[in-house]
């Protein structure tokens, strides 16, 4: 079955730093590229960053180019989101998202992390 | 970047009624769309890519139709479980974006 966890979300203040993990199961992780979307609460869901099967090409969404820097781990089959100069506008729910046959949409979800930024 | 609009926002609907939703993209993206279903305080669940191809496992009373701008995902017999939140997802060029929901409740 396959398994995505997220961990690592809480509060921290603006300008902070935090980083997201995900532990990936049942399947074979270094196959597959992997995704990070986010859920403002309340909100619709917007694409965050984005990492090649083999951690050589990474994407970001403009809203978090140079600020945020997506990597991943294939030993322990872990994907990373390290977040820095947080802003209020980045407080959402984080999901950890696998990327279907090569294409940019998503056939298994995490349940997500809570991201808090507040002073 | 390609914007996708949804619509409704919200509806509510009867146990068994056909249920339908549309997305409109601002520019043409062949069939490279993929539609969700979001329960509360769950994560979104894959229903359909390619614009009309089920995932599976999901039920076959949801079907998906469309290609260039205009898409729509329909529910033939709505039950109480499909009670949820659905998002279009274009996934043509970059950036991967939404529509912004469409709320489905039961009458």
């Amino acid at each position: 079955e396959v398994q995505l966890v997220e961990s690592g979300g809480g509060l921290v203040q603006p300008g902070g730093s935090l980083r997201l993990s995900c532990a990936a199961s049942g399947f074979s992780f270094s196959s597959y590229s992997m995704h990070w979307v986010r859920q403002a609460p309340g909100k619709g869901l917007e694409y965050v960053s984005a990492i090649g099967h083999t951690g050589d090409r990474t994407y970001y969404a403009d809203s978090v180019k140079g600020r945020f820097t997506i990597s991943r781990d294939n030993s322990k089959n872990t994907l990373y989101l390290q977040m820095g100069s947080l802003r209020a506008e980045d407080m959402a729910v984080y999901y950890c998202t696998r990327e279907m046959g090569n294409w940019q949409y998503y056939d298994f979800w995490g349940q997500g992390t809570l991201v808090t930024v507040s002073s | 970047d390609i914007q996708m609009t949804q619509s409704p926002s919200s509806l509510s609907a009867s146990v068994g009624d056909r249920v339908t939703i549309t997305c409109r993209a601002s520019q043409g993206i062949n069939n490279y769309i993929a539609w969700y279903q979001q329960k509360p305080g769950k994560g979104p669940k894959l229903l359909i890519y390619a614009a009309s191809t089920l995932q599976l496992g999901v039920p076959s009373r949801f079907s998906g139709s469309g290609s260039g701008t205009d898409f729509t995902l329909a529910i033939s017999s709505l039950q109480p479980e499909d009670v949820a939140v659905y998002y279009c997802q274009k996934y043509y060029g970059a950036p991967p974006t939404f529509g912004q929901g469409t709320k489905v409740e039961i009458k």
